[in-house]
């Protein structure tokens, strides 16, 4: 059974439009992290969370807004889609004290028509 | 500032063939070094790492030793097979930041 949850697997928006990128991790991991692949960037990290807090982010668009409700969940948030945004989305985890051992989602896909 | 190099964006080899797969590294701090395996279709997945000077990572028959001298992290596998394609990627942490500094990856392409 996957251990990290990622919904939808595929998704297709259009410009301008606004989509919600699920993850839910089953690990006890304490710390969370986007990722986005592309053509362009083969990985490419986006944010991190320990414990439900902002740590890191180095995304320079406020279109992505990371939300985390529950311990195990940091879910996506992106506005105003663009064709650039057109990506594989990586959710992944790690357990605190054990930096850079990331476990990935299956990843989401998404493409900006 | 911290990097990561990998040399190789892509490599192709014969089933059996002996695999190298080069990862240098530049760190303002204490390195730990990382090998992630990437399959179609799925994430990355950690194959081993590595903190020490010497230290040897070594998981699915592939092994990587943590030379301080060299700064490098090279992967090899003795004899490699058609389902060990995929992408390799090299990645660095420094003074365990969670924040990990990924080479650009080298797809290896094992030819039939």
């Amino acid at each position: 059974d996957p251990k990290i949850i990622q919904k939808p697997k595929y998704l297709v928006a259009v410009t301008g439009s606004e989509k919600i990128l699920i993850c839910e991790q089953y690990l006890g991991h304490n710390a969370m992290y986007w990722y986005r692949q592309s053509a362009k960037k083969p990985l490419e990290f986006m944010f991190s969370y320990s414990y439900q807090k902002l740590m890191d982010n180095q995304t320079a668009s406020s279109r992505f807004q990371p939300q985390s409700s529950k311990k195990n969940h940091l879910d996506l948030q992106i506005t105003a889609l663009k064709p650039d945004d057109s990506a594989t989305y990586f959710c992944a985890s790690s357990q605190e004290g054990r930096a850079g051992q990331l476990y990935f989602g299956e990843g989401s896909k998404l493409t900006v028509l | 500032g911290d990097s990561v190099t990998q040399t190789e964006g892509q490599v192709a080899l014969s089933e059996e063939d002996f695999l190298t797969i080069h990862c240098n590294y530049s760190a303002s701090g204490y390195p730990t070094l990382f090998w992630y395996v990437q399959y179609p279709g799925e994430g990355p997945q950690l194959l081993f790492r590595a903190s020490r000077d010497k230290e040897k990572g070594s998981s699915r028959g592939f092994e990587a030793t943590y030379d301080k001298g060299t700064t490098s992290f090279h992967l090899r596998k003795a004899s490699v097979q058609e389902s060990d394609s995929a992408v390799y990627y090299c990645a660095l942490s420094v003074d365990s930041n969670y924040q990990l500094i990924w080479g650009s990856g080298t797809k290896l392409i094992i030819k039939p």
